[in-house]
């Protein structure tokens, strides 16, 4: 069965303070990795796709990257606004549209 | 932002009576879903739909049924609601992937629709 377990599930920083999210997936056979953001009270926001080990994207402050095991979602000098829930989900070879989710780490950044 | 809304964006109701959600989607992509997320549990697929009239069950089907009439919209039916069955409810959406091979990628959210069973 398709896992994902995410770590820590809470975090809180100072603003500046560089730190990174941890998303440990088992899968049998990796056709995707997703990376997105959620808001109280609204729907997640994509940030990133992650295909393959070794990959690595970013945006702004924030850079995610892959291994045969685990992504990272590295945050940069974090600012308040970058508070969120980030959520992590893997989609398996196949043919299923089937995303499996990670619960979710809540990152709160304080000023 | 994708186009997507849901509705209503908020819902109660009573144990035994039948609830529609819908998502409509203006961007005319084949793959739509319906999730529910709950604490504790993370997102979890109710259904999907990988084109009109076309539809398949995810992990927490039981005690939903969906339909698919036109591309753009998705309908989730609560056919007699249950207190378990109280959740926030998202729907997503996703077209062809741009690396090729005929799969879809990127799901993109709705709003959600946030429903109360008394």
């Amino acid at each position: 069965e398709d896992q994902v377990t995410q770590s820590p599930e809470a975090l809180r920083l100072q603003e500046g303070e560089s730190s990174s999210l941890n998303c440990s997936y088992t899968v049998s056979g990796l056709r995707g990795l997703f990376w997105y953001r959620q808001d109280p009270g609204k729907g997640p926001e994509f940030l990133f796709t992650l295909y393959s080990a070794g990959e690595e994207k970013e945006k702004e402050r924030l850079k995610a990257t892959l291994t045969k095991k685990e992504s990272f979602l590295h945050i940069t000098a974090p600012k308040p606004e970058d508070s969120a829930t980030y959520l992590c989900a893997v989609q398996a070879q196949g043919g299923s549209e089937k995303l499996v989710f990670g619960k979710g780490t809540k990152l709160t950044v304080n000023p | 932002d994708a186009g997507i809304t849901q509705s209503p964006r908020h819902k109660v109701t009573e144990t035994g009576t039948p609830v529609t959600l819908r998502c409509h989607q203006t961007e005319n992509h084949r793959y739509m879903y319906w999730y529910r997320q709950d604490p504790g549990h993370g997102l979890r697929l109710i259904h999907y739909s990988y084109g009109v009239k076309d539809t398949d069950k995810g992990e927490v089907s039981d005690g939903y049924s969906v339909s698919r009439s036109k591309t753009e919209d998705f309908l989730l039916t609560l056919e007699s609601a249950t207190s378990s069955q109280t959740s926030v409810y998202f729907c997503a959406i996703s077209g062809p992937n741009s690396l090729g091979g005929g799969f879809t990628d990127t799901q993109y959210f709705g709003p959600g629709t946030r429903l109360t069973v008394l």
